[in-house]
C-alpha cells in the first residue's frame, strides 16, 4: 500500500518568506500527484496536479516538483502571505489499472505571521 | 459551474441512529469518490463510482456503510447504526478522467 509522508507537520514563518513543503511516497509507480489546500473545517481546494511524466507545475506563487525515482515531491511557495495560512496536503494516485483512490499524507499546517 | 456540493454540511446524531449524506458532483463528471477524514489525518478513501457502477470499495467501508449513485449523477452515503467512531468529515470528490479530483465542502458528522 502506498504510504505518503509530509514533512514538516507544522511550520510557522514570517510574511514574505519563501518556503518549501515536502512530500514523500513509497511506491514510485504513481499515475499523478496532487497538492491541496485545506482551511480549518473546510473541504479541499486543488492547487496543482503533476502527471507522472512531468517534472513540475506552476501556478502563480506556487511551484510543485516531482521526482518519481526518489519518491519525492515539493511544494514551493514564494513570498508567503498571511492568507496562505492553511493545511497543505499532498496525494498520490496509483499507476495501476485498479487504483482509483488518492493516497493522502497527513498534511503540513502552515502559519504565516504578519 | 457550481462545483461539488454536499448536504448537509453538519450532522449531529445519537449513537445507533441512521444518517444519509448527499453529494452532487460537478456536472458532466462521471467519476465520483467518497473519503473520510478524522482530525489531524489526511482523507482516507471509502468508495468510487464510475457513472452508476460502484467499482471500488475500501476495507474501511464496513457493512454498516452503503453508497449509491442510482442515475450516475448525485450520490448518497448511508451509515446505519452509527457509532462514536464514525464521527468524522465525509468528503465527496468528482473528476472527468483519472486526473484531477475536485472536492466538495464536506459533511461534518458528530455521533453523541
Amino acid at each position: 500500500k502506498q504510504e505518503v509522508t509530509q514533512i514538516p507537520a507544522a511550520l510557522s514563518v514570517p510574511e514574505g518568506e519563501n518556503l518549501v513543503l515536502n512530500c514523500s511516497f513509497t511506491d514510485s509507480a504513481i499515475y499523478n500527484l496532487q497538492w491541496f489546500r485545506q482551511d480549518p473545517g473546510k473541504g479541499l481546494t486543488s492547487l496543482l496536479l503533476i502527471q507522472s511524466s512531468q517534472r513540475e507545475q506552476t501556478s502563480g506563487r506556487l511551484n510543485a516538483s516531482l521526482d518519481k525515482s526518489s519518491g519525492r515531491s515539493t511544494l514551493y511557495i514564494a513570498a508567503s502571505q498571511p492568507g496562505d495560512s492553511a493545511t497543505y496536503l499532498c496525494a498520490s494516485k496509483s499507476g495501476s489499472n485498479s487504483g482509483y483512490a488518492l493516497n493522502f499524507g497527513k498534511g503540513t499546517s502552515l502559519l504565516v505571521t504578519p | 459551474d457550481t462545483g461539488v456540493s454536499q448536504d448537509p454540511r453538519h450532522k449531529i446524531t445519537k449513537r445507533g441512529q441512521n444518517v444519509t449524506f448527499r453529494c452532487d458532483p460537478i456536472s458532466e463528471h462521471n467519476r465520483l469518490y467518497w473519503y473520510r477524514q478524522t482530525l489531524g489525518q489526511g482523507p482516507e478513501f471509502l468508495t468510487y463510482f464510475q457513472n452508476e457502477a460502484q467499482l471500488e470499495k475500501s476495507r474501511l467501508l464496513s457493512d454498516r456503510f452503503s453508497a449509491e449513485r442510482p442515475k450516475g449523477s448525485f450520490s448518497t452515503l448511508e451509515i446505519q447504526r452509527t457509532e462514536q467512531g464514525d464521527s468524522a468529515m465525509y468528503l465527496c470528490a468528482s473528476s472527468l478522467t483519472h486526473n484531477e479530483q475536485f472536492f466538495g465542502p464536506g459533511t461534518r458528522l458528530t455521533v453523541l
